[in-house]
């Protein structure tokens, strides 16, 4: 079982549509980051959480540390919102960040 | 500047070649990291340095062999590639504290042919 698992693998919706991905882990961690990557292209950091709800346009990212659990939230979704969206911890006392395998969303017109 | 920047954006090589990836970030950061992504799937990690030494080596063959000359650049020396390496490679930094934010960079899409 992964350290950090997402869901779902795959979302197709419709433009205007809101949006939720999860992401469950099981280790000890200091932070959650929310990456999205377009096709092809680098890694942007999205948000980067310790505790309670940030929220950046039409993105809200949750977490919560008890139930070892985060969601991130896009409002009137966009098909410029289209790309994978990953789940990033980094562990408690470590350097490394730890990636979920990543949710592909297609938001279609 | 919150930018790290990766050259070359594309790079193809043979397998007897010899080359080099290069990362550059001035944000200060002192941990610098190398990560390999293949299609449709999440990054793997390569190496970590701290403070300019390697500080975590994910057993990575010696063909790839990590540098970081100063506290600005981190660069990945290439030798004797073979075809299934063939992937992008993305850079990331991070200031050494807890809960400081990643930064990343395009990659580096390689093919070694």
């Amino acid at each position: 079982k992964n350290e950090v698992e997402q869901s779902p693998q795959n979302l197709t919706a419709q433009e205007g549509e809101f949006i939720t991905i999860n992401c469950s882990y099981s280790v000890g961690i200091s932070a959650l980051h929310w990456l999205q990557q377009h096709p092809g292209g680098g890694i942007v950091s999205l948000f980067m959480l310790s505790s309670g709800k940030k929220k950046h346009g039409r993105l809200i990212a949750t977490i919560n540390i008890q139930e070892k659990h985060s969601s991130l939230h896009i409002t009137a979704s966009h098909p410029r919102d289209s790309a994978v969206y990953i789940c990033a911890v980094i562990s408690q006392g470590a350097q490394k960040l730890v990636f979920g395998q990543g949710t592909r969303l297609t938001i279609n017109p | 500047d919150t930018e790290v920047t990766q050259t070359p954006k594309h790079l193809v090589m043979g397998m007897t070649n010899k080359k080099s990836l290069k990362c550059e970030q001035h944000m200060g950061h002192r941990a610098m990291y190398w990560y390999k992504q293949k299609a449709k799937k999440p990054p793997e990690l390569m190496f970590v340095y701290s403070y300019e030494k390697l500080s975590i080596n994910e057993s990575v063959p010696s063909r790839f062999s990590p540098e970081c000359p100063n506290s600005s650049l981190l660069n990945l020396h290439l030798h004797a590639l073979q075809p299934e390496d063939s992937a992008l490679y993305l850079c990331a930094s991070r200031r050494l504290l807890l809960n400081t934010e990643a930064f990343f960079g395009q990659g580096t899409r390689l093919t070694v042919v």
